[in-house]
This record gives structure tokens, C-alpha cells and sequence, in this order.
């Protein structure tokens, strides 16, 4: 099973308005971290928000924010007031306490965020 | 500025030869990561690199892959016999604490003719 599904390949949003980018993950761990990373088509990776499972509160980051329902594993990345730089892929990531000596990340396949004018 | 450096950002090489990637942290930590992307695709782990040992390493990280940290600083990637299917973004990695993200480079574009 994928430990990490972004269902949406690509979206388009307007200038200015929100959009909700879908994370699901499949854990067993009780403990482990959501990460979401921004990749512009310059190809580097951003780190732009993190949730631990034991977070009673959604995180949030200017105007990235995490909707972060534990009950149905899912992690969902809103951005507010969406801007033509927002354009990128956006990969959400996981990381498990448990069975992962290394603390490695493992990522979902991306969502492609095209922001119209 | 990137918290860690990659050299060289593009790389082109003949299938069959050796490549370096070389990685330098700004800051000294200890845990390093090393992670490809093929082109449209997933972000793949290869391989942690902690205290100067490998931690933990994927199923990709073959005999044909090695890291080393030879001089305390730099943290670099060898690939012995490239082929086709190593043509891919690497990128490295650092981390701080526990709950810490990873800071990745910029990635060095691999490209095996």
C-alpha cells in the first residue's frame, strides 16, 4: 500500500483565491511527522510546513496551513490567497518514528498547482 | 541561499563511467539523506547518513552506489558504473533535531548518454 497519496496530479486556481492540496497517508506508527515541500520548476525542494500527530492544533504558516484530520489520516495543504509564484509541483511527505532508523521522509507522488492570472 | 550546497548542479556522463556528487552542509550537522527524483516523478530515498555511518539505505542504493564523508565536511555520492536509469535530480540533504525537516540542495541534474 502507498504510504503517501496526493490524488490530484494537477490543479489549476486563480490569482487570489484559496486552494486545498489532498494528502492521505497510511501509518500503523502512532507517532510520525507531515512535512509539505514546494517544488518550483527550477527544481528545488522547499520545506514550507510541518504537523506531528501529536499536534492538537492544525499548523500553520502564513498562508500555508495544514487541515490535518488524524482520524482519517489525511493531511490536506491549504493555501490562502493563492499568487502566480505559487505555481509549482507540491509533494506532501511523511515520517514514522518507528522502523525507520534512518528518519527518512517518504514522499507522495505531487500535485501540480498552476495558478491562472 | 540553500543550507547545503550541491556540485555540480548538471552532470552529464557515458553510461559505464563513475560520477561524484559532492554535497556541503553550511552548518555542522550529522544526519544526511541523499534522494533522487526521476524526471516527473516521485521523490525517492537512497540512503541516511549519520555520525559518519549509513543509518539506513533503500532498495535502490545497490552495490553500484556508495557515500562517504571523507574529510568531515563534504558528503558526497559515487555512483561506479552509471547507466541509463541513474539519469535523474539528486539531491542531499541535512537535518536538525527530531521533528526537525529536511533542508534540501539544489540538487544536481544527472544525465547518463
Amino acid at each position: 500500500a502507498q504510504k503517501i497519496t496526493q490524488t490530484q496530479p494537477g490543479m489549476f486556481v486563480q490569482e487570489k483565491e484559496a486552494v486545498t492540496l489532498d494528502c492521505t497517508y497510511d501509518t500503523s506508527d502512532p507517532s510520525y511527522g507531515l512535512f509539505w515541500y514546494k517544488q518550483p520548476s527550477s527544481g528545488e525542494m522547499i520545506f514550507l510546513i510541518y504537523q506531528g500527530s501529536y499536534d492538537q492544533q492544525n499548523a500553520t504558516e502564513g498562508r500555508y496551513s495544514l487541515n490535518f484530520q488524524k482520524a482519517r489520516k489525511s493531511a490536506n495543504l491549504v493555501i490562502s490567497a493563492s499568487q502566480l509564484g505559487d505555481s509549482a509541483m507540491y509533494f506532501c511527505a511523511m515520517r514514522e518514528a518507528y522502523n525507520n532508523a534512518g528518519n527518512m521522509l517518504t514522499f507522495g507522488g505531487g500535485t501540480r498547482l498552476m495558478v491562472k492570472p | 541561499e540553500p543550507e547545503v550546497t550541491q556540485t555540480p548542479s548538471h552532470q552529464v556522463t557515458q553510461m559505464g563511467q563513475e560520477v561524484i556528487l559532492r554535497c556541503v552542509p553550511i552548518s555542522n550537522h550529522l544526519y544526511f539523506y541523499w534522494y533522487r527524483q526521476i524526471l516527473g516523478q516521485k521523490v525517492e530515498f537512497l540512503v541516511s547518513f549519520y555520525n559518519n555511518e549509513i543509518s539506513e539505505k533503500s532498495e535502490i542504493f545497490d552495490d553500484q552506489f556508495s557515500v562517504e564523508r571523507p574529510d568531515g565536511s563534504n558528503f558526497t555520492l559515487k555512483i561506479r558504473s552509471t547507466k541509463l536509469e541513474d539519469s535523474a535530480m539528486y539531491f542531499c540533504a541535512r537535518r536538525g533535531g527530531n521533528n526537525s525537516p529536511l533542508h534540501f540542495g539544489n540538487g544536481t541534474r544527472l544525465t547518463v548518454t
